[in-house]
């Protein structure tokens, strides 16, 4: 059983570009949310997707969106990119036919801004 | 507003020691979920308990135990007989009845020392 899988691993950007990041859910699970977490800090929440569309956001600029694919597969896109950019980007899955089903954690991708 | 306080930021112990981390939250929700979650050196967060809001017995699962009190909003996690393998960042997390945005607190690094 596939856990939660994220690419790439480590991302090297300079201000001003653009970033895509990857996420593949947990089988048999169907929503996704993205996190951030800067350097001893804890996870903020991004936004989550579901069916396709972003279903809740956190307090983030319009330069972070993403997307979420009919395989329930889903990507970050950051746009001009800040130096503050810089952490470790958290997906995690869940199942939205169990009601408040427990967020289950991919690796992360470390994004870099230089 | 939903926050997650975890006071303690590192904490050392000798092996074998039981130690206790500290979760303190804030909501207005009456329906509401708490986690905890450990992020080891590789960096995915690896889920450890839920515990929803109208249920407030302790649990424990081998070394492992949480003490869940309404009444003073805290969720603590003991560790008993302690192992250089606990050593890691450990998160306490909150949820509202949706479970669509989870609320992270800062986080308790932990180190066991042999």
């Amino acid at each position: 059983d596939a856990g939660v899988t994220q690419s790439p691993t480590h991302l090297i950007k300079t201000r001003g570009q653009q970033v895509t990041l990857r996420c593949s859910p947990k089988s048999g699970h169907d929503t996704v949310s993205w996190y951030q977490q800067a350097l001893g800090q804890g996870p903020q929440f991004i936004f989550q997707y579901y069916e396709e569309e972003e279903r809740q956001r956190g307090n983030f600029p319009d330069r972070f969106s993403g997307h979420q694919f009919p395989n329930y597969s889903s990507e970050l896109n950051v746009n001009a990119l800040l130096l503050g950019d810089s952490a470790l980007y958290l997906c995690a899955s869940s199942n939205d036919r169990e009601y408040t089903d427990t967020q289950y954690f991919g690796p992360g991708t470390r994004l870099t801004v230089l | 507003a939903q926050k997650v306080t975890q006071a303690q930021t590192e904490i050392s112990v000798v092996e074998k020691e039981d130690v206790t981390l500290d979760c303190v939250y804030e909501t207005r929700d009456t329906t509401y979920y708490l986690f905890w979650y450990k992020q080891p050196p590789s960096g995915e967060l690896v889920f450890l308990i839920r515990r929803n809001s109208f249920d407030e017995q302790n649990e424990i699962s081998g070394r492992y135990s949480w003490n869940f009190q309404k009444s003073t909003s805290s969720f603590n996690f003991t560790i008993t007989a302690s192992q250089v393998v606990d050593s890691a960042v450990y998160f306490c997390a909150l949820s509202d009845g949706t479970g669509n945005q989870f609320y992270f607190g800062t986080g308790t690094s932990l180190t066991v020392i042999p």
